[in-house]
Order: structure tokens, then C-alpha cells, then sequence
């Protein structure tokens, strides 16, 4: 039982340059999740998938797109990367949108934007 | 604008001694609150969480208090050992879906 895995745990990027940051998870959750976390702040919402078929924005959307691939796995692409996207990418998943069931995460792709 | 705040960047404790981990938030609206503890190159994991309805929540180790009147919580951790040493993220909801993340606190317990 791997819980939530994310692909590639590094990438350096070029601006202009694109990629497509991948997750998954084996909990047979509903609800999916992408963050980003920046030095010296909290986790901030880019998009969120209340369940396969359905995807909506969060807090910071600008610059990234996201497709709720099935089930199990919820990719985050950056079709132009700019300097300000370099973060820690983080991916969660709940088993719905309940606040009061648990958000799983998984350990990160650190990206560098050049 | 940061609804949730956690104004101490660090932390440090004796092992054996309380860690008492502050939070601050600013939207009356916020209803239910969470800590999450994250080592070194791992993703967050859930600690505990409390509702407004209650004042304290306790789970071994971690108790949680909440004032609502002031609005702040705090997180307790007696004793505190070294493998507590971790950021602690403080997160609260209005009920909805998201949850505000503070900062961070990062907590190291010296043997």
C-alpha cells in the first residue's frame, strides 16, 4: 500500500518549458488535491478534483492545468514554466471533500525554474 | 492576506519538557482546525484536529486547545521526544473543501 506517489520528485525547467507533474494514489479515494508550498509559507490550493470526471480551481490556478486522468491519478502541467512556479509540489487525496476526512499527502516533486 | 497565522518560525525543546506550538487565525468563519507534521523531504501527515464546538482534543501525546474569543489554538506535545522534531503546520476550514495552511513552525526537541 504505497498511499499517494508523485513523479518526478525533481525537475529543473527552463522558462518557457513544459512538463507534467505526475500523481497517484491506491487509497480508492474520490477526492484529489495539488499544493504548492513556498520557503516561508503554508500550502496554498492550485486545483483540486472533487471526483473522477470533475476538476476546479483553488486558491492559486494561474499557469497550470490539470485533468483527473480516472481514479487513481491526477497530473498538474505547467505549459509554460515561469521562475515564480519554482516550488514544492505537493499532491493529496481524501476519500470525499469532507473536511473532517483526513487529506493523505504525497512527498513532493521540488521544482526549479530557470 | 494570511488568515492563519503562525508567528514563531521555530521552536526548541529539552526532550521530556512541553512543546506548546502557537496559532493564530483572523477569519471568524474558520469552524475546524487541523495540525499536520511534516519531516525533511516527506509530504504532511495529519496530527490531530479540533471543532469549534469543542476547547480541547486530546490523542496520547498531542492535545489541541482552542479559544474562540481569542481566536487561537495551540498545539501541546508532552513529553516531547526527538522524533517529534518536524514542522508543524497549523490549517483551518470555513466548512468548504480547502484548507488555509499557516507557515509552519518548525520544532526541534534536543536529547
Amino acid at each position: 500500500n504505497a498511499g499517494v506517489t508523485q513523479t518526478p520528485k525533481f525537475q529543473v525547467l527552463k522558462t518557457g518549458q513544459s512538463m507534467t507533474l505526475q500523481c497517484a494514489q491506491d487509497m480508492n479515494h474520490n477526492s484529489m488535491y495539488w499544493y504548492r508550498q513556498d520557503p516561508g509559507m503554508g500550502l496554498r490550493l492550485i486545483y483540486y478534483s472533487a471526483s473522477e470526471g470533475t476538476t476546479d480551481k483553488g486558491e492559486v490556478p494561474n499557469g497550470y492545468n490539470v485533468s483527473r486522468l480516472n481514479k487513481r491519478e491526477f497530473s498538474l502541467r505547467l505549459e509554460s514554466a515561469a521562475p515564480s512556479q519554482t516550488s514544492v509540489y505537493f499532491c493529496a487525496s481524501s476519500e470525499n471533500l469532507d473536511r473532517n476526512n483526513e487529506q493523505f499527502f504525497g512527498p513532493g516533486t521540488r521544482l526549479t525554474v530557470l | 492576506d494570511q488568515q492563519v497565522k503562525q508567528n514563531s518560525p521555530s521552536l526548541s525543546v529539552q526532550e521530556g519538557r512541553i512543546s506548546i506550538l502557537n496559532c493564530d487565525y483572523t477569519n471568524s468563519m474558520f469552524d475546524y482546525f487541523l495540525w499536520y507534521k511534516k519531516y525533511p523531504a516527506e509530504g504532511p501527515t495529519f496530527l490531530i484536529s479540533i471543532s469549534s464546538i469543542k476547547d480541547k482534543n486530546e490523542d496520547g501525546r498531542f492535545t489541541v486547545f482552542l479559544n474562540k474569543s481569542a481566536k487561537h489554538l495551540s498545539l501541546h506535545i508532552v513529553p516531547s521526544q526527538p522524533g517529534d522534531s518536524a514542522v508543524y503546520f497549523c490549517a483551518a476550514s470555513d466548512g468548504g473543501y480547502a484548507l488555509n495552511f499557516g507557515k509552519g513552525t518548525s520544532l526541534l526537541v534536543t536529547p
